[in-house]
């Protein structure tokens, strides 16, 4: 089990709602990186935080953004929801590495979104 | 286009039978790695391989990185229910900056006593 924690767990809302996920670290971590996991599929990369700034992004509009915190810790906003955003979204923590690259990524159990 | 291709999406075996499962891409990984995930939670990482031809051991797991580190796979010997569940493949490409993960779509692994 690894020291990554999320909440919720479980989400509803409706379409064109917003809402907020939340995402604790592990222990010695400093970057946080959010992938969403739609049924049946391998997650998808959304974006990454290091040093409270984004540092990376993948094929996601801005509507999804994030924070990170001083504790490391981070966020996950989706605004003007949709329902293709009915998904499990992830929360990895790794430690930083030269070059934009980090080491092994550990992930957190995950929030069920399900958008109606 | 999926970066990783994982072969086979699913397979059905008996207990006690051998399975390999094949991670392959056009791009070269700086590391590779590969996860198990149960229904709902998140992946639990199995292994890293990072040096090309780097083969390592996990109990029954066997896991192999290509000399190219273009490719991989994971051998299962004597496989047990307990086995069952999705199989991930995902790597960091060279190169790729701050680009995260890219991940296969999964091997679905069914295991029956």
């Amino acid at each position: 089990e690894t020291g990554v924690t999320q909440s919720p767990t479980h989400l509803i809302k409706t379409r064109g709602q917003q809402v907020t996920l939340r995402c604790s670290s592990q222990s010695g971590h400093n970057t946080v990186s959010w992938y969403q996991q739609a049924l049946g599929q391998g997650p998808q990369f959304i974006f990454q935080y290091y040093r409270e700034e984004e540092n990376g992004r993948g094929n996601f509009p801005p509507r999804f953004s994030g924070l990170q915190f001083p504790n490391y810790s981070s966020e996950l906003n989706v605004n003007a929801l949709e329902l293709d955003d009915s998904a499990l979204y992830l929360c990895a923590s790794s430690l930083y590495l030269a070059g934009g690259r980090t080491d092994t990524q550990y992930f957190g159990p995950g929030t069920r979104l399900t958008v109606l | 286009t999926q970066l990783l291709e994982q072969s086979p999406q699913f397979l059905s075996i008996q207990e006690g039978e051998n399975l390999t499962v094949y991670c392959n891409s056009s791009s070269v990984f700086s590391s590779l790695q590969w996860y198990r995930q149960e229904p709902g939670e998140g992946p639990v990482l199995l292994v890293t391989v990072v040096t090309g031809g780097e083969v390592k051991k996990l109990k029954r797991l066997t896991f192999q990185f290509g000399d190219a580190r273009k490719d991989s796979s994971l051998h299962i010997t004597a496989a047990q229910p307990g086995d069952t569940g999705l199989y991930l493949c995902a790597g960091a490409v060279v190169g790729g900056g701050a680009d995260g993960l890219t991940f296969g779509k999964g091997t679905h692994l069914i295991i029956q006593p």
